[in-house]
């Protein structure tokens, strides 16, 4: 089976830098992906790691240690707009497993 | 560009009652998904298909049925109505299951009275 544990809640302060955890178990892995969700919205998509090290899109970065089986995303000079939950998803065979999510608050 | 269409966005069932959710995607993708959402349990897997004719269970199939006539929709059936089921609904698809990009629809907004 997969599962995946994240931190439920994280609040930061606009402008700030913030680290969103991962650490997942699972039989069968392809890659670590990570989606955002807004409030009464569906998750969308924000980055993939299937190999180890740091990928990185504008102000998100995301990384993976396949030997530790963990992974992070990290937003920076964060937005008001970046309040959101955050889930890390494992690509296994044929499916995803999602994590639980994050809630980010970001605070003035 | 649609993407990924749920129909319908708001229901509401008496227990017992039966209904199908549809879901369609015009991005020619191989795999589709049925997910529910709860407070506090992120997105679990109910159903999925890696193509046209195919479907297995995920993490919670049970009082589900799935149907993959054609490679462009996926059909969550629901026979007898419980109020578990209560939920919001999401379907997505991708590619294939190794490309890490999955694209969803708006959710089902599901009460179970």
């Amino acid at each position: 089976g997969q599962s995946l544990e994240q931190p439920s809640e994280v609040t930061a302060v606009e402008g700030a830098i913030v680290q969103i955890n991962c650490t997942y178990q699972t039989s069968g892995f392809y890659g670590l992906s990570w989606y955002q969700q807004h409030d009464g919205g569906a998750p969308t998509f924000l980055s993939y790691n299937a190999l180890d090290g740091l990928e990185e899109t504008g102000r998100f970065s995301s990384f993976l240690s396949r030997s530790d089986s963990y992974g992070y995303l990290l937003l920076q000079e964060l937005q008001m707009k970046d309040s959101a939950s955050y889930f890390c998803a494992v690509w296994g065979y044929q499916k995803v497993t999602f994590g639980t999510g994050t809630k980010l608050q970001v605070i003035p | 560009n649609a993407g990924v269409t749920q129909t319908p966005k708001f229901r509401v069932l008496k227990t017992g009652q039966s209904m199908t959710l549809l879901c369609a995607q015009d991005m020619n993708h191989e795999y589709m998904y049925w997910y529910r959402q709860d407070p506090g349990m992120g997105l679990r897997l109910i159903h999925y298909s890696v193509g046209e004719g195919t479907t297995a269970k995920g993490e919670v199939p049970d009082g589900y049925n799935v149907s993959r006539l054609k490679k462009q929709n996926f059909l969550l059936g629901l026979e007898s109505a419980a109020p578990s089921q209560t939920s919001v609904y999401f379907c997505a698809s991708s590619y294939t299951g190794k490309t890490a990009e999955a694209f969803f629809g708006q959710g089902t907004r599901l009460t179970v009275v």
